[in-house]
């Protein structure tokens, strides 16, 4: 168990519609990561929080965006999704802002979109 | 961000032997990881390697930084040990852990 929490596991959806992934990153640890992992693309980062406050910018589409709340948490929200949206998305945290230790994946949440 | 590229893609494997995956950096990195994605999909942190090496059972790295790569051993394979192992670097003033394509290793019994 890394510590790093996300929700849902598995999401079935159709085009056309928005979803929202949870992470809940490992305690202590003030910075979060989203990567996006599809069959033909590996692990793609899409972004970087810390503190509350973007970090670092990947690949991520307009109609993805994501945030961190106070209390660290963090939302992926996916909007207008389409076929080539299903992928397995991590989540992972540090402590640091910039990356110099060890980053722990949570297990992902698997977004199929119909 | 760097490039990170894997060798060999795949690898299929007796049980019983051994075989040693390869990951080369297009530049220096001063953080590198190795993982397992097991066949249920999760990533499974193997070893946190910058330089230097380290062991694990029947798994070992070995990183030298000043060459640009990092190889992992894994000796006495188990079916267990099937799935993709990713190598990722973080270099210079990146934020964030660039991965592999990875290598699919299939182990047979």
């Amino acid at each position: 168990d890394s510590g790093v929490t996300q929700t849902p596991k598995h999401l079935i959806t159709a085009t056309g519609q928005r979803v929202t992934l949870r992470c809940s990153p490992r305690s202590g640890d003030l910075s979060v990561y989203w990567y996006q992992q599809s069959l033909d693309q590996g692990l793609q980062f899409l972004i970087q929080y810390y503190n509350g406050e973007e970090r670092a910018k990947g690949n991520i589409l307009e109609r993805f965006s994501a945030q961190q709340f106070p209390d660290l948490h963090s939302e992926l929200n996916l909007s207008s999704l389409e076929l080539g949206d299903s992928a397995l998305y991590f989540c992972a945290s540090s402590v640091e802002d910039h990356l110099t230790g060890e980053l722990f994946f949570g297990e992902g949440s698997r977004l199929t979109v119909l | 961000g760097i490039q990170v590229e894997q060798s060999p893609p795949d690898l299929i494997l007796q049980e019983g032997a051994n075989s040693t995956l390869r990951c080369n950096f297009s530049d220096s990195v001063n953080n590198l990881q190795w993982f397992h994605q097991n066949p249920w999909g999760q990533l499974i942190n193997l070893f946190y390697i910058p330089s230097g090496t380290k062991q694990n059972g029947r798994l070992s790295a070995t990183t030298v930084a000043t060459e640009r790569y990092s190889l992992l051993y894994i000796s006495s394979s188990q079916t267990t040990d099937s799935g993709v192992y990713f190598c990722a670097g973080v270099g210079g003033n990146d934020y964030k852990l660039s991965f592999g394509a990875g290598t699919t290793v299939t182990v047979r019994a």
